[in-house]
């Protein structure tokens, strides 16, 4: 069963950085396209970005443009989300999920997600 | 990338069946059979349930089925159950290649 297991999250302050990580098992990581979803306190899912199988194609939601980077490290099994100029709305449940195909498409299993909480 | 519409709520008595809608647009639902519904009960991640408009994983109830016509898809559970009551988010993928949500749909069992 496939295992995706998030870390990184915590308190910041706004215009501050951090970086998630997302360690992946139970599958053939370098194989499939990955996500990073987010969920703010009591409200619905908002998709941030999606990297391919091989990381040569990314693509991001509007809202964290230019402030997010999307990566993916296939030797360690790792999907990597590097947040800077952080905001009290970015305030999130942060997933990570595994997509069904080498480019994304839909996701089709999901980490239990780290909290990251943006405030002065 | 405006969200997909969903309804804010359903609900139906136990052996019912239920309908969520998820309307976009032919640039996301439209343009693609790339959609996928998830269940999400409280405080736990999301589960999917239907993907690629109507294929079931394997583990989910053969109660849960998936449909789609134009611009919008449809989740449909029969045969109501308690376990059933979640939030209920559908996906698209889109022509610039992102995904996109839905608002969610709370499910209630009454």
């Amino acid at each position: 069963q496939v295992q995706l297991v998030e870390s990184g999250g915590g308190v910041v302050q706004p215009g501050r950085s951090l970086r998630l990580s997302c360690a992946a098992s139970r599958f053939t990581f370098s194989s499939y396209a990955l996500h990073w979803v987010r969920q703010a306190p009591g409200k619905g899912l908002e998709w941030v970005a999606v990297i391919s199988y091989d990381g040569s194609n990314k693509y991001y939601a509007d809202s964290v443009k230019g402030r997010f980077t999307i990566s993916r490290d296939n030797s360690k099994n790792t999907l990597y989300l590097q947040m800077n100029s952080l905001r009290t709305e970015d305030t999130a449940l942060y997933y990570c999920a595994k997509d069904a195909y080498t480019y994304g498409r839909g996701t089709v299993s999901w980490g239990q997600g780290t909290l990251v909480t943006v405030s002065s | 990338q405006s969200a997909l519409t969903q309804p804010a709520s359903v609900s139906g008595s136990p052996g019912q069946s239920i309908t969520i809608s998820c309307t976009g647009t032919s640039s996301d639902v439209g343009g693609y059979s790339y959609v996928s519904w998830y269940q999400q009960h409280p405080g736990k991640a999301p589960k999917l349930m239907i993907s690629d408009v109507s294929n079931r994983p394997s583990g989910v109830s053969n109660r849960f089925s998936g449909s789609k016509s134009g611009n919008t898809a449809s989740l449909t559970i029969s045969g109501l159950q308690a376990e059933d009551e979640a939030d209920y988010y559908c996906s698209s993928y889109t022509s610039s290649s992102t995904l996109v949500f839905g608002g969610g749909t709370k499910l209630t069992v009454l």
